[in-house]
């Protein structure tokens, strides 16, 4: 069975611009949480969908969304870049919600905003 | 607000040695799951262990185990016998069961394994 997959696996923008990255979980799970990673701040959350709803948000601003689609799949969009965006964006997926099931993480998308 | 501390930035141990990660918590939640991720170099993620909160049984998993205290809010990771693949970061990481369920991580501890 194939892993997670995210594309692309690098990325980089300059400040104002907007991105859109993609997280393909393990067929068959139906959770995408995401997350993002940073040297400074660590692993933070920064939201879950579960059945094309968002279930859970972290603590960050509106520039940060996403959606998920029918088939599970998961896109992640920031607007307006910023310098702090720079980051290690990792999706994760689950069989179902997320809390109770192990998550399964991709290799991650690394965005570079110049 | 729950945080997840880790007080070893950096740990190093021998091979075939055992080796303990430290992990700390903070949370008013009763119901919770605790796990310890390991990411190597080449950055993956992977699930190393997971514990239930209402569990009072240590996880195991084949080297790898847990000391949970509950009442002390600690959690920390014994690796046996370290193997060179060990060499990782490893993250511990605290999400309540209800009320606000976002995953919140530690800031790692790198363990080198020297052969």
């Amino acid at each position: 069975k194939a892993g997670v997959t995210q594309t692309p696996r690098y990325l980089i923008k300059t400040r104002g611009q907007q991105v859109t990255l993609s997280c393909s979980p393990i067929s068959g799970h139906r959770s995408v949480s995401w997350y993002q990673q940073t040297p400074g701040q660590g692993l933070q959350f920064l939201f879950e969908y579960f059945s094309e709803t968002q279930r859970n948000k972290g603590n960050f601003p509106g520039r940060f969304s996403g959606r998920q689609f029918s088939n599970s799949r998961s896109e992640m969009n920031v607007s307006t870049l910023e310098l702090g965006d720079s980051a290690l964006y990792l999706c994760a997926s689950s069989i179902t919600r997320a809390e109770y099931n192990e998550q399964f993480f991709g290799p991650g998308t690394r965005l570079t905003v110049l | 607000a729950q945080t997840v501390t880790q007080s070893q930035p950096e740990m190093s141990v021998q091979e075939a040695e055992t080796v303990t990660l430290s992990c700390t918590y903070d949370t008013s939640e009763s119901d919770y799951y605790l796990f310890w991720y390991k990411q190597p170099p080449s950055r993956q993620m992977i699930l190393v262990i997971r514990q239930e909160a209402y569990k009072q049984q240590n996880a195991t998993e084949n080297r790898f185990s847990v000391n949970f205290q509950k009442a002390a809010k600690s959690f920390s990771l014994k690796i046996s016998d370290s193997q060179l693949g060990d060499a990782a970061m490893y993250f511990c990481a605290y999400r309540p069961v209800y009320n606000n369920n976002d995953m919140r991580f530690g800031a790692g501890t790198r363990l080198t394994v020297k052969p």
